[in-house]
């Protein structure tokens, strides 16, 4: 039930192309849905997050999409770069009333190449 | 600020060694995590502290443990190393009620042979 699957393992874009990356859940109580970016041999940074009263949320040129109804969120990005060649990671929290204390799950990750 | 500190960032034990894993701090957050990753795998929560002297297992706790001193410093020890804690770990904090933002370190890279 705390179980984030994310897909797909691995995807190649063109520059100026749009990649979408799928994320569902199966816990309702997941009130908390970040996207990190991680670059080879960095950690993990947050890249754009989203509360479920909300169904998108934009910044620049990344948007978070959210369907409460069938537990599933998504991050586009549009006019992708060969600078946003990276692994993305999906994750959920249960943030309301503190009582998680922030405690992420994350998803398996894509691994996204961009070509010039 | 230097943001969230760890060291070494490689090492390479054998098998039934221990170590400690060092992870610091420096903008007073009350949360801090221990994830591993591993390939395919994402990241899994070893433990977590919500503050000094206050932790408590995540969901991959075996073969570690954790003390939490003071509000900079979030020790990761490993006793006796097994090939299966082969990975990269990673130290997080975050502040309370402030913003849900975790902020990782750059990780260190274990190997155990």
């Amino acid at each position: 039930q705390q179980q984030v699957k994310q897909s797909p393992q691995s995807l190649i874009v063109q520059k100026g192309g749009i990649s979408i990356i799928n994320c569902a859940y199966e816990n309702t109580a997941f009130d908390y849905f970040p996207w990190y970016q991680q670059f080879p041999g960095k950690g993990p940074a947050l890249l754009i997050a989203i509360r479920p009263d909300v169904s998108e949320k934009k910044e620049g040129r990344f948007t978070i999409s959210f369907n409460k109804s069938a537990k599933q969120f998504s991050l586009h990005i549009m006019d992708s770069q060969p600078g946003d060649s990276a692994t993305y990671f999906c994750a959920a929290s249960m943030d309301a009333g503190g009582t998680s204390y922030g405690k992420l799950t994350f998803g398996q990750g894509t691994i996204l190449t961009v070509h010039p | 600020n230097a943001g969230v500190t760890q060291t070494p960032k490689f090492r390479i034990l054998k098998i039934g060694q221990s170590m400690t894993l060092q992870c610091t701090q420096d903008m007073n957050h009350n949360y801090m995590y221990w994830y591993r990753q591993d390939p395919g795998m994402g990241l899994k929560l070893i433990y977590y502290s919500v503050g000094a002297g206050i932790t408590d297992k995540g969901e991959v706790p075996n073969g570690y443990n954790v003390s939490r001193s003071t509000t900079e410093d979030f020790p990761l020890r490993l006793e006796l190393a097994a090939p299966s804690q082969t990975s990269v770990y990673f130290c997080a904090s975050r502040l309370r009620l402030v913003s849900y933002e975790q902020y990782f370190g750059p990780g260190t890279r274990l190997t155990v042979t």
